[in-house]
C-alpha cells in the first residue's frame, strides 16, 4: 500500500514565524511531488511542485525535497492569518500520474 | 482564463440511486483527473480520463465509473449509492503528465 505520511497537527505558529510542514512517501518510483492548500469547505489549491533533489522557492513559499531519504518538505516565511489552512503533500503513484494525498496538516497562524 | 468548472455544487440522494457528477477541465487542458475526499481526509485517486480513454484507475469499485468528451469535459456516475458515497468529489484537469489544478468540488450526500 503505497502512503504519504503528514502530522494531522495542528501546527500553531505566531504571525511573522517561519512554518515548516514535513510529509513522507513510501513509493520510491515516484518522481512529481506537490504541496496543495486546502482552505475549511474548499477545494486543494496547487502552491508548489518539485521534481527534483533540493530546493524550490516561490516567494514566501520553499519546498525541499529529499529522495534519497523519501522526504518533502514545506517552509512558509512570514506566516500571516490567511496562511491557516490544511497542507496537503501529495506523490504521483509510480510511473503513473494518479496523485495520492496525505492527510494533510492543519496550520494555525496567530496574530 | 476559465479554471476548471464542476456542476451541481451540492447534491442529495437516496442510498440505492445512482448520480452523474460533471467536469469541465480548465482551458487548454486535456486530461481530468477524479478524486473523492471524506471528511477529514486527503483526495483519493477514482480514475483519470486522456483521450476519452480511461488511463489509469484507483481502488475504487465499478459502480464508479466514468467518461471523457471530444471536448475534453468528463462525468463521473456512481450507481446504487451507498452511505459510505457520502465525500466531497474533486475534479482536476491537467495538460498531459503535467500538475493538476482542482475544480470548487460537488458535495455528495447520501441519506
Amino acid at each position: 500500500q503505497k502512503e504519504v505520511e503528514q502530522n494531522s497537527g495542528p501546527l500553531s505558529v505566531p504571525e511573522g514565524a517561519i512554518a515548516s510542514l514535513n510529509c513522507t512517501y513510501s513509493d520510491r518510483g515516484s518522481q512529481s511531488f506537490f504541496w496543495y492548500r486546502q482552505y475549511s469547505g474548499k477545494s486543494p489549491e496547487l502552491i508548489m511542485s518539485i521534481y527534483s533533489n533540493g530546493d524550490k522557492e516561490d516567494g514566501r513559499f520553499t519546498a525541499q525535497l529529499n529522495k534519497a531519504s523519501q522526504y518533502v518538505s514545506l517552509l512558509i516565511r512570514d506566516s500571516q492569518p490567511s496562511d491557516s489552512a490544511t497542507y496537503l503533500c501529495a506523490v504521483n503513484e509510480g510511473a503513473g500520474t494518479a496523485l495520492i494525498f496525505g492527510k494533510g496538516t492543519t496550520l494555525s497562524v496567530s496574530s | 482564463d476559465a479554471g476548471v468548472t464542476q456542476s451541481p455544487t451540492h447534491l442529495i440522494k437516496t442510498r440505492g440511486q445512482q448520480v452523474t457528477l460533471r467536469c469541465s477541465p480548465k482551458s487548454g487542458h486535456d486530461t481530468v483527473s477524479w478524486y473523492q475526499q471524506a471528511l477529514g481526509q486527503g483526495p483519493q485517486f477514482i480514475f483519470q480520463y486522456y483521450e476519452e480513454e480511461e488511463r489509469q484507475r484507483g481502488n475504487f469499485p465499478d459502480r464508479f465509473s466514468g467518461h471523457q468528451f471530444p471536448n475534453y469535459s468528463s462525468e463521473l456516475n456512481v450507481n446504487a449509492l451507498l452511505l459510505g458515497d457520502s465525500a466531497l468529489y474533486l475534479c482536476a484537469s491537467s495538460l498531459a503528465n503535467d500538475e493538476q489544478f482542482f475544480g470548487p468540488g460537488t458535495r455528495l450526500t447520501v441519506l
